[in-house]
């Protein structure tokens, strides 16, 4: 069973238009969650994390994520797109507290933003 | 800014030759974790280190995969013989002591690997 699913495998937006990216998790304990960027021959980058204190979490670059646990969403938003957001956006959960910081990605979602 | 440096960056090679790569975490960072990403999904966890302790390597496949890092600094990832599907990106990365809590992994940028 998939531990976490992005529900898009690509997104394509007009610049200055809202980006939503969704993202879904299953995790019998209450889920560490975050959101990676990865910009074409670089490293991962994280965006932000989600650790059990506020449910909507600000990132770097405008993003922001809201953990839902009624609907097991952590959905990544921007209010708008820029050209230089264009990459691909991973959500990762760690599934339990004995993982030892144990990553498990989902699918990744490649963002595409028009001029 | 201090980096995860990797090399090298590209290797082609060809199937059952042996290739390895390097890693050399940021300085002080007691975890180092090796992924394989392959084209069109998520990085996949290989192997993880706690200085020179392996903590998990449940998704190595250890009969052609080997990992090592002796002197708990920088690490090298083995394979051989390579095989076509190995094709990927290895990704490195580090972070802090992780014990039940999460620390942030910081990633370097990679070694494509591409098996003729």
């Amino acid at each position: 069973a998939q531990s976490v699913t992005q529900l898009d495998s690509h997104v394509s937006v007009s610049e200055g238009t809202p980006v939503l990216l969704r993202c879904n998790y299953s995790s019998s304990y209450s889920p560490s969650l975050f959101w990676y960027v990865q910009h074409p021959n670089k490293g991962l980058q994280l965006l932000l994390k989600y650790t059990s204190a506020a449910t909507l979490v600000k990132g770097i670059n405008g993003f922001e994520a809201e953990f839902k646990k009624s609907e097991t969403s952590f959905h990544l938003t921007k209010p708008s797109a820029h050209m230089s957001d264009a990459a691909e956006y991973f959500c990762v959960v760690i599934l339990g507290r004995t993982s030892y910081g144990k990553l498990t990605f989902g699918q990744g979602t490649i963002l595409t933003v028009h001029p | 800014e201090a980096e995860v440096a990797q090399s090298p960056r590209y290797k082609i090679t060809e199937k059952s030759q042996a290739v390895a790569f390097w890693c050399d975490p940021i300085s002080g960072h007691a975890t180092l974790y090796w992924y394989r990403q392959i084209l069109g999904q998520g990085p996949e966890l290989l192997v993880q280190f706690q200085d020179e302790s392996v903590v998990d390597d449940s998704q190595l496949p250890k009969d052609r995969f080997s990992a090592e890092r002796l002197k708990g600094v920088d690490s090298t990832l083995k394979i051989q013989p390579a095989e076509l599907g190995d094709s990927a990106m290895y990704l490195c990365a580090s972070g802090g002591r992780a014990k039940s809590s999460y620390n942030e992994q910081f990633f370097g940028p990679g070694t494509r690997l591409t098996v003729l």
